[in-house]
């Protein structure tokens, strides 16, 4: 079946650091592919689409100067936090839609734990 | 808030027993998808129902849609202490390969 691989898992960094995460899909084409923020205990909060050959887009309240996204090809996308601070330790998790147009399920990477000290 | 609101906020049961949990939506959908998650871990599809679909089943999984009350139900049957986890429902965004989440429902199955 399709598989999502993210990478890092985990990040412990120092403040001001800027942090890179991976998201291929291994085994099909990702035209477009999903940045997801999950606080502890808490829901799934998208924070921009990835898309292959354009820019991002952003969800409402999401600084695109902060997460920086890059879809370099049909099998990768990144998520670069920059200059990252405290309020930025999180889970950010990637995801894609299968092949198939609409109604498809997402394949979701295992999440990267991003801690900033 | 957008968000889909998801009841119980966490469930505890016994092994054997059947698991139901409940999500309700504010807007109209293309389809409903319903997603487990481990702790710390990334999602895994569990079903996809689509908005003319009443009833799905996958294997000790039964999944609900009532368009008219914008509600849907997982129910798990004879669960084992290997489900438990988070789940998760989710809907589709304007038609949009975007996912609204659900706010889940921590799920513990105590062997």
């Amino acid at each position: 079946g399709a598989v999502v691989s993210q990478h890092p898992s985990w990040v412990i960094c120092k403040s001001g650091t800027s942090v890179k995460i991976e998201c291929r899909s291994l085994d099909f084409q990702a035209t477009t592919m999903f940045w997801y923020r999950q606080f502890p205990k808490q829901s799934l909060m998208l924070m921009a689409t990835s898309n292959e050959g354009s820019k991002a887009t952003y969800e409402q309240g999401v600084e695109k100067d902060k997460f920086l996204i890059n879809h370099a090809s049909l099998t990768l996308s990144t998520l670069t936090v920059t200059s990252a601070h405290p309020e930025d330790s999180s889970f950010y998790i990637c995801s894609a839609p299968g092949d198939g147009g609409g109604n498809q399920p997402q394949h979701f990477g295992d999440g990267t734990r991003l801690s900033i000290l | 808030s957008q968000q889909g609101e998801e009841d119980p906020q966490a469930l505890s049961i016994q092994e054997g027993e059947n698991a139901t949990m409940n999500c309700s939506y504010k807007t109209s959908i293309n389809n409903l998808q319903w997603y487990r998650q481990n702790s710390g871990r990334g999602l895994v599809h569990l079903i996809l129902i689509r908005s003319n679909e009443r009833e799905k089943h996958s294997g000790r999984l039964r999944v609900t849609l009532d368009t008219s009350k914008k509600s849907s139900s997982l129910l798990i049957t004879a669960s084992r202490a290997a489900d438990t986890a988070s789940y998760f429902c989710a809907r589709d965004q304007g038609g949009s390969e975007k996912l609204v989440f659900g706010k889940g429902t921590k799920l513990t199955v105590n062997p």
